[in-house]
């Protein structure tokens, strides 16, 4: 069946350490993109990629970066920038310019200490 | 700017009773209106979606939602929950990034309890 992975489903990371996420997608969608949510905040983009080789900021990305050398995959980097970087992090895919909303991951839940 | 309102951050409903789950939008155009529900520790899942044509959609879970463009609404119904509807619900807008790119706009979601 096709889908998003993300992995790991729980990270815990020591305060200055970067740490990357996985995500994969086997859907074929040229869209990929990473959200950030916090309790009582929604979810708030953090990056998106619509082609390999490219991708841009959402409305939070200081702190983040990611790459896109696949199609299927787009791995999130949080780096030590990132003042609160605890938080639960959800990937997504879509189809460009189909306007049927995303398919989801299940999520990572990143604990820095 | 686009965005959308949950006005009610947490709602706890009696199991059988009927549910209404509220979401107010900002947006220029005809908007695309969606309902995701999650799970505590889990992904988003797709439950309905507004176009465009008949303003009550029928979604998954026997949840409803009617687009009232007048009240810049579109809430989220069920006649009789089930404890298993005990889940956040987010309401989302696509918004426009050119080049024929849209992407979504979350409310911050309402929290709903369940009472067996």
């Amino acid at each position: 069946d096709g889908g998003i992975t993300q992995s790991p489903k729980y990270l815990f990371r020591k305060e200055g350490q970067n740490v990357t996420l996985s995500c994969e997608q086997n859907l074929n969608h040229d869209a990929m993109y990473w959200y950030r949510q916090d309790p009582g905040q929604g979810l708030r983009l953090i990056y998106y990629s619509q082609i390999v080789n490219d991708f841009q900021k959402g409305d939070i990305a200081e702190g983040y970066s990611v790459s896109r050398e696949k199609k299927e995959s787009f791995p999130l980097t949080v780096t030590s920038a990132q003042k609160n970087p605890t938080a639960f992090y959800l990937c997504a895919s879509s189809v460009i310019g189909e306007r049927y909303g995303y398919t989801f991951g299940s999520g990572t839940r990143l604990t820095v200490v | 700017a686009q965005s959308v309102t949950q006005p009610d951050i947490h709602i706890t409903v009696s199991e059988g009773a009927s549910l209404e789950l509220r979401c107010n939008y900002s947006y220029g155009a005809t908007p695309y209106l969606f309902w995701y529900v999650q799970s505590p520790g889990q992904g988003l899942q797709l439950l309905l979606k507004y176009f465009s044509g008949d303003t009550l959609v029928q979604g998954i879970k026997g949840f409803e939602a009617e687009f009232k463009r007048s009240q810049s609404s579109f809430n989220l119904r069920k006649p009789s929950v089930h404890w298993s509807d005990a889940a956040e619900y987010f309401c989302a807008v696509d918004r426009a990034r050119g080049a024929g790119s849209y992407q979504l706009t979350f409310g911050k979601g309402t929290k709903l309890s369940v009472i067996p």
